[in-house]
């Protein structure tokens, strides 16, 4: 969707190894979130960010640390990748007043 | 946490039916929304409806706050309707949470 961008769309890491998915929107969401999606589990929420500055724990935080620099981005990092982390992420920004959700296109991730 | 339940989990519809999927949900919630994820996994906003009814062409929904479900309709379905359809709800009280169901899969055929 138009105005969250993920990077990268593909990536495939070591066990062991560490890497930081990157969101960023133009938007002006204030809530922004990071999701993955496993087969048959729908979505399952990571962690969130309310506003710049503040972050909190989704369904499924352990593994992964977060960061809201700025408004505009919000960053998810694996530090030891496990193969139980192989899915697919999306990051999503919650457009404020509407409060509608926009989606980033999502990293598939596998880790071998 | 608060759970929101999808049904059917599956749907199998020829070209030209209708279809009811449901989404309910365990507590009071600041708003509810529908997405369609096409085959090719991309995410798209159908319906922010935390109440009441709305209707975009083929599509409407209506979302009961009170009973705790929402409704998505879908009519005289098409191929390009295929995929799976999310209903997800943003908790209260300030959380900004937004937490999805399982979704149903669609697949209309030809």
């Amino acid at each position: 969707n138009a105005g969250v961008t993920q990077t990268p769309k593909f990536q495939v890491l070591k066990t062991g190894q560490s890497m930081t998915l990157q969101c960023a929107q133009d938007m002006n969401h204030n809530s922004m979130y990071w999701y993955r999606q496993d087969p048959g589990m729908g979505l399952r929420l990571i962690y969130y960010s309310a506003s710049e500055g503040t972050t909190d724990k989704g369904e499924v935080p352990n593994g992964y640390n977060v960061s809201r620099l700025n408004k505009r981005e919000f960053s998810l990092r694996l530090e030891s990748a496990a193969p139980s982390q192989t899915s697919v992420y999306f990051c999503a920004g919650l457009r404020w007043g509407t409060a509608e959700a926009f989606f980033g296109q999502g990293t598939r991730l596998t880790v071998v | 946490g608060i759970q929101v339940e999808q049904s059917p989990p599956d749907l199998i519809l020829q070209e030209g039916a209708n279809s009811t999927l449901r989404c309910n949900f365990s507590d009071s919630v600041n708003n509810l929304q529908w997405f369609h994820q096409n085959p090719w996994g991309q995410l798209i906003n159908l319906f922010y409806i935390p109440s009441g009814t709305k209707q975009n062409g083929r599509l409407s929904a209506t979302t009961v706050a009170t009973e705790r479900y929402s409704l998505l309709y879908i009519s005289s379905s098409q191929t390009t309707d295929s995929g799976v359809y999310f209903c997800a709800v943003e908790l209260g009280g300030g959380s900004e949470k937004l937490v999805f169901g399982k979704g149903t899969k669609l697949t209309v055929n030809p």
